[in-house]
């Protein structure tokens, strides 16, 4: 089944303890990207990588980190979490080309204390 | 920087009834617009993509259509099912990046 798998689900940690969000896509997917989910604020666009090795900001990049070495993968990065970054975070891949949908994973809920 | 807006932010209507959504844009310089459902506490699911050269795109009772020069884009949905509930969100793509609407949640009432 084509999916777009992110793990965890649910995370609560605290202030300052670093963590990664894996992000893993099963459709050969050269485009991939990380969103958060805020209420009032809707889905912004934190990091996306149109490939192996090349990965771009979005709009709102602070206190976030990626890497793209493999094209299945995708991780996000807080180096050092702080509670304005608890929030809902969606991983989205797509083919290249302006006529390919994105799909989303199921979401990772984050709660930073 | 691109803005996304959808009105209403929340509507509930009868069962049967049909839905009409819509979403603006301030940059019609787009790549293509998707619409998407989200149900509470899952993911996006895509409904429809229409390019930029495209007028309108249809999908069983869905049907999106797109006026690029006006910034506006129009989702309807024939005949609503209380299976319709949920946000519906719509999202503009230029180059590599996404600008997403703050969606619509649809209430249908059986």
């Amino acid at each position: 089944e084509a999916q777009v798998t992110q793990n965890p689900r649910y995370l609560i940690t605290v202030t300052g303890k670093k963590l990664t969000v894996t992000c893993s896509q099963n459709m050969n997917h050269e485009y991939m990207s990380w969103y958060r989910q805020d209420p009032g604020l809707g889905l912004r666009q934190i990091y996306y990588s149109m490939n192996v090795e090349v990965t771009d900001k979005g709009d709102v990049p602070e206190g976030y980190k990626v890497s793209r070495k493999e094209k299945r993968n995708f991780p996000l990065i807080l180096e050092s979490p702080s509670p304005n970054q608890t929030s809902l975070y969606f991983c989205a891949s797509s083919s290249q080309g302006t006529n390919q949908p994105q799909h989303f994973g199921d979401g990772t809920r984050l709660s930073i204390l | 920087k691109q803005e996304v807006t959808q009105i209403p932010a929340a509507l509930s209507v009868p069962e049967g009834e049909n839905l009409v959504l819509n979403c603006s844009f301030t940059d019609s310089a787009i790549y293509n617009l998707q619409w998407f459902r989200q149900d509470p506490g899952k993911g996006l699911t895509s409904l429809l993509l229409i390019q930029s050269s495209q007028r309108e795109q249809t999908s069983g009772r869905l049907n999106a259509s797109l006026d690029k020069s006006s910034g506006r884009s129009t989702l309807y949905i024939a005949a609503s099912q209380p299976g319709d509930s949920a946000t519906y969100l719509c999202a503009v793509r230029r180059n590599n990046r996404l600008a997403f609407g703050k969606g619509n949640q649809v209430v249908v009432i059986p």
